[in-house]
């Protein structure tokens, strides 16, 4: 049963840089793409980025100036850097499986196993 | 546009069936995804695809997909039902935007 246990500093001062990593237990590592997801205080997800064991990245246009995702593949680790933080960044950060299913001409796409989730707050 | 549109909240009366839908021009092109979330708790998938669920969710969760429109339907809504909802999907540029998110309470 795969499992995803992240972890990183939980509180940062406006203008630092997030950092957060995801470790993957008990599956493979290679076969997917791996995803960070946010979700600030009261409100909904925000899909943030996604990385592959070769290194291969998409990013959410609204992020990608300030977003690195990266892997270690000798760790079956991938990790999450978002520069110059403000309070906007404050979020429960989750790392999530990006499953792929092809069915005929179609592809499927979702998210089946996700971390617990990181707390992250931006504050002076 | 890769954005999806979810109605913020819906009611359903223990028992009886609830139709979730998510909206979105990338939906033509891809199916959706559904995730329940419980306070203070991660994701959950429950539907994926044109209508598969994974192992433990339950068969009252159902999916379907018209259009630009992809509905989660859930028949015979129980107590523990009441959550948020999320519908996600791939856009033609490999992202994968959310919806907004629909709370559902189980009257």
């Amino acid at each position: 049963q795969v499992q995803l246990q992240q972890w990183g500093a939980g509180l940062l001062k406006p203008s630092e840089t997030l950092s957060l990593t995801c470790a993957v237990y008990g599956g493979s590592f290679s076969g997917y793409y791996w995803s960070w997801i946010r979700q600030p205080p009261g409100k909904g997800l925000e899909w943030i980025g996604e990385i592959n064991h070769s290194g291969s990245t998409n990013y959410n246009p609204s992020l990608k100036s300030r977003v690195t995702i990266s892997v270690d593949t000798s760790k079956n680790q991938f990790s999450l850097k978002l520069s110059s933080v403000t309070a906007a960044d404050t979020a429960v950060y989750y790392c999530a499986r990006n499953g792929l299913e092809r069915r005929g001409y179609y592809y499927y796409y979702y998210m089946d196993v996700w971390g617990k989730g990181t707390t992250v707050t931006v504050s002076s | 546009s890769s954005e999806l549109t979810q109605d913020p909240a819906v009611s359903v009366a223990l028992g009886q069936t609830v139709r979730i839908t998510c909206q979105g021009d990338s939906l033509r092109s891809y199916y959706a995804s559904w995730y329940q979330q419980k306070p203070g708790q991660a994701p959950v998938l429950v539907i994926y695809g044109k209508n598969n669920r994974p192992s433990g969710i339950p068969d009252r969760f159902s999916g379907s997909s018209s259009g630009n429109t992809a509905s989660l339907t859930i028949t015979g809504a129980q107590a523990e039902d009441e959550a948020d909802y999320y519908c996600n999907s791939r856009d033609s540029s490999g992202n994968r935007p959310f919806g907004g998110g629909t709370k559902l309470t189980v009257l």
